[in-house]
Order: structure tokens, then C-alpha cells, then sequence
């Protein structure tokens, strides 16, 4: 089915150990975002881009990196886990124009830094 | 970035309408409305968009009177399965540097 598809959906690190969260879309989507979402919270925007080879910081970029070489992938990379990046993070995509211009999201992947 | 002001949260009763009031006083001229849905464990889920008037669609209806300033989600005959949390928010979907600001919702809790 067509989407957004996050790996992995769980995952536990140890302070100062690092990853990658992947995300991929097949929907020829231009712009794409990262969300983390802490409990009881709305979502804030970690990075974004506007179409490949292009990036942006959101609200909270600090200690994530994030690249776009394909219009398809968006990884977010944390470089030093710390327990302060436990949280839920969402990846999303939507069409660059046209109307409606909602997102989609991918299922999630929970992290917990220990 | 206009800021959305929500409900914290809301309850009602199968087969109810359900109305869920956000106000957006900041609202700018290119700024449309959307509105999403969050279930437990899962991401957003985009539900309706509208920039004026009245939009409807097969989940729902988006009420935005002449000012803009504010925006009504209408749910028709709610079902256990819609309890969730609604995100109202707004932004410009044109520009390259759109942002949404995500509130903390409304928490819609359907009884039976």
C-alpha cells in the first residue's frame, strides 16, 4: 500500500550510542518532516525538507541530522542518544502543491534512551 | 506562525454530533485550516482542509465563518471508534517554509 513506511517501530539505545531512523514514501511526495511527540504533547518538527538535496531545522534539531538524496527517503540520524530524546517520532510527507495539502504519516517508531 | 487554540478536551455519545471549536485569531491571508486525527500508538491522520465557507467531506465538515478567525470540525453522528485526539491547526501550504504548530488537541471521548 501506498505510504509512509518508518523502521523501526521500537527500538532502546544506550546514552551516547546512535542511529539512524529511517523513512521512505512512494507517493512522489516533495516535502517531508520529522516529529517527535512526547507524552501528552502535540507533535514538533524536528526537521524538514522541501524536496530533494534540500533541508531544514524545525522547532527542535538539536542532537538529529537529517539528509534528502532521494525524493523517496528522509533518515533522521541521532548522533549522541541522551534520555531527553526518548519519545515517539513521526515521519511525514505531502505533495509540494495542489489542495489539499495534508500530511501523511508514517505508523511511528518509539525510542527509548536508557 | 498563527497559533490554534483548542479545547482540552471533549465528550459525547454514540450517534451525537459532535463539534469541535478551534480559534485562530493570528490567521494570515494564504493560511488554510486543517484538521487531523491521532489514535493511540498510531501518527496523525489528515481528515479535512478548508480555507472559507463550508467543506465537506465523507468523515466530516469544516464550518469557517467570514472572519477566518476561527473554525468548527463537525462530526456526524459519532461512533466509539471516533474517540481520538483532533489536532486543529493552520498554515500556509505554499510557502517552502511551512511549519505547523502542533497544540495539544482535543481529546474526544465517545461514550456508548
Amino acid at each position: 500500500n501506498a505510504g509512509v513506511t518508518q523502521t523501526p517501530k521500537f527500538q532502546v539505545l544506550k546514552t551516547g550510542q546512535s542511529m539512524t531512523l529511517q523513512c521512505a514514501q512512494d507517493m512522489n511526495h516533495e516535502y517531508m518532516s520529522w516529529y517527535r511527540q512526547d507524552p501528552g504533547m502535540g507533535l514538533r518538527l524536528i526537521h524538514y525538507s522541501v524536496g530533494a538535496g534540500i533541508t531544514d531545522q524545525g522547532e527542535v534539531p538539536n542532537g538529529y541530522n537529517v539528509s534528502r538524496s532521494t525524493t523517496e527517503d528522509f533518515p533522521l540520524r541521532l548522533l549522541s542518544a541522551a534520555p531527553s530524546q526518548t519519545s515517539v517520532y513521526f515521519c511525514a510527507s505531502r505533495a509540494g502543491t495542489g489542495v489539499p495539502l495534508g500530511y501523511t504519516f508514517g505508523s511511528g517508531t518509539r525510542l527509548t534512551v536508557v | 506562525l498563527a497559533k490554534t487554540t483548542q479545547p482540552i478536551s471533549m465528550d459525547s455519545y454514540e450517534g451525537q454530533e459532535v463539534n469541535i471549536t478551534c480559534s485562530h485569531n493570528n490567521i494570515a491571508t494564504n493560511d488554510y485550516i486543517t484538521w487531523y486525527q491521532q489514535f493511540p500508538s498510531q501518527g496523525p491522520r489528515f481528515i479535512i482542509q478548508g480555507y472559507k465557507t463550508k467543506v465537506t467531506n465523507e468523515v466530516a465538515s469544516l464550518f469557517i465563518p467570514a472572519d477566518r478567525k476561527s473554525s468548527t470540525l463537525s462530526l456526524p453522528r459519532v461512533s466509539l471508534s471516533d474517540t481520538a485526539v483532533y489536532y486543529c491547526l493552520v498554515g500556509d501550504g505554499k510557502d517552502s517554509n511551512y511549519q505547523l504548530i502542533w497544540g495539544a488537541g482535543t481529546k474526544l471521548i465517545i461514550k456508548p
